[in-house]
């Protein structure tokens, strides 16, 4: 079964360096989505992505974090000066259509520690 | 804005059904799905129901929808220690938004 695959699967970092999260969505999906959650709470929307830009971004998305899809197979999330608030679980999601959210793949997350 | 809330916690005996509830605010949500997390494993979608409906059953899951209440519950039946898991809750609105999560249950099957 196609999988949407995460790397790495724990990242530690200290406090106002870069980090990059890697993903690399199921191959034929054009949609791909960040999702995070901190620890003991929500899984949050940070955005998603289409046709190699930002359709849709939440208020946690600000101007420290960036999405790309550098090369038509990985899609990153790069936090430019991580903060201590950064630190949670983030999700990789891709589908394949956009018309219903039942069909979003999620990967096994990136646990980011920021020190 | 909207909300989801899940209860933090369940136990539950092999062989018992385990019940999971929530509860969202906002009455036009569209789908509500439920997702499994297994330790170190993505968030797999188990099951979902569209809003105009009040029962879904698939297998050994049944999930309830009172619309009314603003209700989602999901009975795992005959539960396994395989079982033991995050179920979390969620809710798509209209015009295919983002998914709104809760929290997330976290269910203990006790052999």
């Amino acid at each position: 079964e196609p999988e949407v695959t995460q790397t790495p699967s724990h990242q530690v970092t200290q406090m106002g360096q870069e980090v990059i999260l890697r993903c690399v969505p199921i191959s034929n999906h054009l949609y791909f989505y960040w999702y995070r959650q901190i620890l003991g709470q929500k899984v949050e929307f940070l955005v998603s992505f289409y046709n190699n830009e930002i359709s849709e971004k939440s208020e946690i998305f600000d101007d420290q974090f960036s999405v790309e899809r550098p090369d038509g197979s990985n899609f990153t999330l790069k936090i430019r000066s991580t903060k201590l608030e950064d630190s949670a679980m983030y999700f990789c999601a891709s589908s394949g259509d956009r018309a219903t959210n039942e069909k979003l793949f999620f990967g096994s997350g990136t646990q980011l520690s920021v020190l | 804005g909207e909300d989801v809330e899940q209860s933090l916690f369940l136990s539950v005996r092999e062989g018992d059904s385990s019940v999971i509830n929530c509860t969202y605010t906002d009455s036009s949500s569209t789908y509500l799905y439920w997702y499994k997390q297994e330790p170190g494993a993505g968030l797999q979608l188990l099951t979902y129901i569209f809003s105009n409906m009040d029962m879904k059953q698939d297998q050994r899951l049944t999930v309830l929808l009172n619309k009314k209440d603003k209700h989602l519950s999901l009975r795992i039946a005959d539960t396994q220690t395989g079982d033991s898991a995050i179920y979390f809750c969620a809710e798509s609105l209209p015009g295919n938004t983002p998914l709104v999560f809760g929290k997330g249950t976290r269910l203990s099957v006790i052999a």
